[in-house]
C-alpha cells in the first residue's frame, strides 16, 4: 500500500521567503508528526497532531513556524521569513491509533535557504 | 528536561554481535523505540519496548529497564548492510505521543 508521501522532495529558497511543506500520511493513521534533521544530527521534534488537533506545539523553534492538519489527513508545515539556519531535512511520520504506534516516515523534504 | 544519550559511533566485524546502549531522562514515559536509518534515507522501525525485559525479533533484540532509564539494542550475526545509524526514541508523555529522539549511533560493520 501507499506509504507516507511528502512534497516537494527538494526546495531551494531565498532568505526571507515563505515556504510550505506538505505531508500525506498513510490512510487511516490518526497521529502525524513533523521532525527536522540537520546534516549528521538526530531528529528534532517539531509538532504532532492527533486527528486535526495539535496537543503539543512545544517543539516549534519560533513563531515563524506553524503547521495545520485538515480532515485528519494532509498536513502542511509553513515556515515564514526563512533563515539560513532553517536549512535541514524536514521529515513527516504517521502512526496508527492502536498497537505499538510505530511511526512510518516519509522520504523528507530537503530545504535549502540561500 | 528531556535527554537521550547514546554513543556517537561504534565499529564491529561482520558476523559478530554488537550492543548499542541508550539512557534516557524524560518527564514522562510511554514506550521506547529503536529505528534504523541508512544514510540519505528515512528512519525505519526496528523495535518497541514499553515493559521491562527483552523483546526479540530475528537478529535484533531490544531490552528495557524503566527503573534505570536504560535500553539496549542487540544486533547478532552482523551483516555489511547493518551499517547505518541507530536511533533510540522515547515517547516522553504519559499516555501521549510526543517522541524524543537521541542523536543516533552510527554503526560501521567491517569485513
Amino acid at each position: 500500500g501507499a506509504g507516507v508521501s511528502q512534497s516537494p522532495s527538494n526546495k531551494v529558497t531565498e532568505k526571507g521567503k515563505d515556504v510550505e511543506l506538505r505531508c500525506d500520511p498513510i490512510s487511516g493513521h490518526t497521529a502525524l508528526y513533523w521532525y527536522r534533521q540537520s546534516l549528521g544530527q538526530g531528529l528534532e521534534f517539531l509538532i504532532y497532531f492527533q486527528g486535526n488537533s495539535a496537543p503539543d506545539k512545544s517543539g516549534l523553534p519560533s513563531d515563524r513556524f506553524s503547521a495545520e492538519r485538515t480532515g485528519g489527513s494532509v498536513s502542511t508545515l509553513t515556515i515564514q521569513r526563512t533563515q539560513q539556519e532553517d536549512s535541514a531535512v524536514y521529515l513527516c511520520a504517521s502512526s496508527p491509533s492502536t498497537g505499538s504506534y510505530e511511526q512510518y516516515f516519509g522520504p523528507g523534504t530537503r530545504l535549502t535557504v540561500t | 528536561g528531556q535527554n537521550i544519550d547514546q554513543p556517537t559511533e561504534m565499529t564491529a566485524t561482520e558476523g559478530a554481535i554488537v550492543q548499542i546502549n541508550c539512557t534516557y531522562q524524560t518527564s514522562g514515559f510511554n514506550g521506547l523505540f529503536w529505528y534504523q536509518q541508512h544514510a540519505g534515507e528515512a528512519p525505519t522501525f526496528l523495535s518497541y519496548n514499553v515493559l521491562d525485559g527483552l523483546e526479540e525479533k530475528g537478529r535484533f533484540s531490544s531490552f528495557l529497564s524503566r527503573s534505570k532509564g536504560y535500553s539496549y539494542l542487540l544486533l547478532k550475526e552482523l551483516q555489511m548492510k547493518d551499517s547505518a545509524s541507530y536511533l533510540c526514541a522515547v515517547r516522553a508523555q504519559w499516555g501521549g505521543f510526543k517522541t524524543i529522539f537521541g542523536a543516533g549511533t552510527r554503526l560501521f560493520v567491517k569485513a
